[in-house]
């Protein structure tokens, strides 16, 4: 059975930084590209940030571009986001999905809520 | 960016009745080499986060009920849920994955009448 679990979301001021993690199993990590997508509260679904199988390729969205760092580890079988200068608009549950196709988010983890306010 | 806008934002049906979703991206989500349309369905019960229904537009993913039917073509694109069942109550999104950012419709809260 694939399982997700995220951790690492909190409560951060405006400019903080937070490292979320998703630990993966139940299938070959190493095999499939990772994600994660965010969901402001009571809003919409935005593709935060993907990284390919081996690490090797990444994508942000312009919303956190230069801000956030995705990266990975096929050893642990982990999934990580650095998230520096966070803003207000940076609120939201963060979810780590696993791509079953390129961009289709095929396994969703229950999400972690990461909360920017002073 | 593809903006993807779903209608209506909104819909009540009753039970056992068919409900239709519409999804309608801003440029052609189709790949006429592969003969597919980069599009997805997505179900978000309350409380839960959310589960891939269907691929390439039409494609079911495994698991998912027959009752649950995506269509269209190009930039228009339909999710039909041919008998409203009360676990259906949920917000359902269309995604499409043809261009980076991938990108999501605002969501269509369905409910029961």
């Amino acid at each position: 059975e694939v399982q997700l679990l995220e951790s690492g979301g909190g409560v951060e001021p405006p400019g903080g930084s937070l490292r979320l993690t998703c630990a993966a199993s139940g299938f070959t990590f190493s095999s499939y590209a990772m994600s994660w997508v965010r969901q402001a509260p009571g809003k919409g679904l935005e593709w935060v940030a993907a990284i390919s199988s081996s690490g090797g390729s990444t994508f942000y969205a312009d919303s956190v571009k230069g801000r956030f760092t995705i990266s990975r580890d096929n050893f642990q079988n982990t999934l990580y986001v650095e998230m520096n200068g966070l803003r207000a608009e940076d609120t939201a549950v963060y979810y780590c999905v696993t791509e079953t196709l390129s961009y289709v988010a095929g396994y969703w983890g229950q999400g972690t809520l990461v909360i920017v306010s002073s | 960016d593809i903006v993807m806008t779903q209608s209506p934002d909104s819909l009540a049906a009753s039970l056992g009745e068919r409900a239709t979703i519409s999804c309608r991206s801003s440029q052609n989500v189709y790949y006429s080499p592969s003969n597919k349309n980069y599009l997805a369905w997505y179900q978000q019960k309350p409380g839960h986060p959310p589960k891939l229904l269907v691929y390439w537009a039409s494609t079911r993913e495994s698991g998912v009920p027959d009752r649950f039917s995506g269509s269209g073509s190009g930039t228009d694109f339909t999710l039909t849920i041919s008998s409203l069942q009360a676990e259906d109550v949920a917000v359902y999104y269309c995604q499409q994955y043809y261009s980076t950012p991938p990108t999501f419709g605002q969501g269509t809260k369905l409910e029961i009448k």
